[in-house]
């Protein structure tokens, strides 16, 4: 079975610390890999879409690797902001399949 | 540019009534995905169309669910009859590419109560 985990389910840091979150998935013939964001009450934020063939996506603050020989993407959000805080959520597709798996999510709380 | 647009923002119903959520996706984008979100199960995709033809529709949980999608800028999520365990927020999403190859874009949900 095709499996998305994110581990921890939730995080504390103080602000200005780098945030580095985890994506792990079970088979590594993934066609690409999403980052969201989620706020409560709210839809999801695209913040980063890596495909099989990249090995890392940048959009300003945000950093997201993939490496597909050990099933793992992290995203890292460099000298986090309180408004850096929300879930994240990670969505794989796997190239057998054309829709996105979902991850359970990462909350983040960003201390001020 | 408009994103996803999603109505109702809320809903509220008693159990036994019909429910019909709305969408209209981002112009060109022409694959369309309703989801739902509950803390027990997380996201799970109900429905895809593509060129506004439903391509899978093996996650929708019931025949008391159906969806339609009349053209390239509207589609429609219905359940009839609602149940409370129909309660959960309904997510509409569109992409540019088939499937799952390009980069969803989701809209602000529906939160949908039955009572």
């Amino acid at each position: 079975k095709q499996e998305v985990t994110q581990i921890p389910a939730a995080l504390s840091v103080p602000e200005g610390e780098n945030l580095v979150l985890n994506c792990s998935f079970t088979d590594s013939a993934i066609y690409n890999l999403q980052w969201f964001r989620q706020d409560p009450g709210k839809g999801l934020t695209s913040l980063l879409l890596i495909q099989s063939s990249q090995r890392e996506q940048t959009s300003g603050r945000l950093n997201a690797s993939l490496d597909k020989s050990s099933g793992r993407s992290t995203l890292y959000i460099a000298a986090s902001q309180p408004g850096d805080s929300a879930t994240y959520l990670c969505a794989v597709s796997f190239s057998n399949d054309y829709k996105l798996s979902f991850g359970a999510g990462t909350t983040v709380t960003v201390r001020a | 540019d408009a994103g996803v647009i999603q109505s109702p923002r809320h809903e509220v119903t008693e159990m036994g009534q019909e429910v019909t959520l709305r969408c209209k996706p981002i112009s060109g984008h022409n694959s369309l995905f309703w989801y739902r979100q509950t803390m027990m199960r997380g996201l799970e995709l109900l429905i895809y169309f593509n060129n506004n033809v439903p391509i899978d529709d093996s996650g929708m949980p019931e025949d008391r669910f159906s969806a339609k999608m009349p053209n390239a800028s509207f589609s429609t999520l219905k359940i009839q009859p609602s149940e409370p365990r129909d309660s959960a927020v309904y997510f509409c999403a569109s992409s540019l590419q088939a499937g799952a190859k390009g980069e969803q874009f989701f809209g602000p949900g529906t939160r949908l109560t039955v009572l």
